[in-house]
């Protein structure tokens, strides 16, 4: 149990596009959805958090117009990168967590952006 | 702030012992996790600490010390398989989760 995907796993797209980057619970409703931004041999670091039906919280430094998050439903959350630049070329990868379990979080496969 | 160290990376034989040590500084604390990562791939759950202690759990092994801000994870019967990125990551306000750079580990026939 507790599977979670993404879409799509990569993505190639001109500077200038937006891309859109699913992450689905696929067994489980989640009430929380995180999204994290790992650079080559970096850290994965908490870009922004996202409960079910409300506004995303973004941590400092994360521009949220840039990047959008939407949370309709309990089982999918979305995360578009507008106007993308070289710069935001990095892996993307999502969790979720359920209302009964506080601590933990159930990671998607990722998905690895290269903007050209 | 927080602040979370442990060595980038770690070079051991299959068959042996390795243990990877983090330390970390943090505004908060609830508990402290393990996650194993391959590359390209997302990390994957290996322990959760709360308490105080070890934790053992077939080949791998984890320790708190809340005290000391200092955490290990022991790897046993080391596997090729075991290759791999193992990162530190503490849990702490209500859902915030805060990852180490990980330790590159890398096992050798």
């Amino acid at each position: 149990g507790a599977v979670v995907s993404q879409h799509p796993s990569r993505v190639i797209c001109k500077s200038g596009t937006s891309v859109k980057i699913e992450c689905r619970s696929l067994d489980f409703q989640a009430t929380t959805m995180f999204w994290y931004r790992q650079f080559p041999k970096q850290s994965l670091m908490l870009m922004a958090t996202s409960n079910e039906g409300s506004k995303a919280t973004y941590e400092q430094g994360v521009e949220k117009d840039k990047f959008l998050i939407n949370h309709a439903s309990l089982t999918l959350s979305t995360l578009t990168v507008t106007s993308a630049h070289p710069e935001d070329s990095s892996f993307y990868i999502c969790s979720a967590r359920t209302s009964s379990d506080f601590y933990e979080q159930y990671f998607g496969p990722g998905t690895r952006l290269t903007v050209t | 702030g927080q602040n979370i160290d442990q060595p980038t990376e770690m070079t051991a034989t299959e068959g042996a012992i390795v243990q990877i040590n983090c330390t970390y500084q943090t505004s908060g604390f609830n508990g402290l996790f393990w996650y194993q990562q391959h590359a390209g791939e997302a990390p994957t759950f290996l322990s959760y600490n709360v308490l105080d202690g070890l934790e053992e759990k077939g080949r791998f092994s984890s320790f708190l010390s809340r005290s000391k801000g200092y955490s290990y994870l022991l790897l046993k019967e080391l596997q090729m398989k075991d290759s791999a990125s193992y990162l530190c990551a503490v849990f702490s306000g209500y859902s915030t989760l805060t990852f180490g750079k990980g330790t590159m580990l890398l096992v050798s026939p």
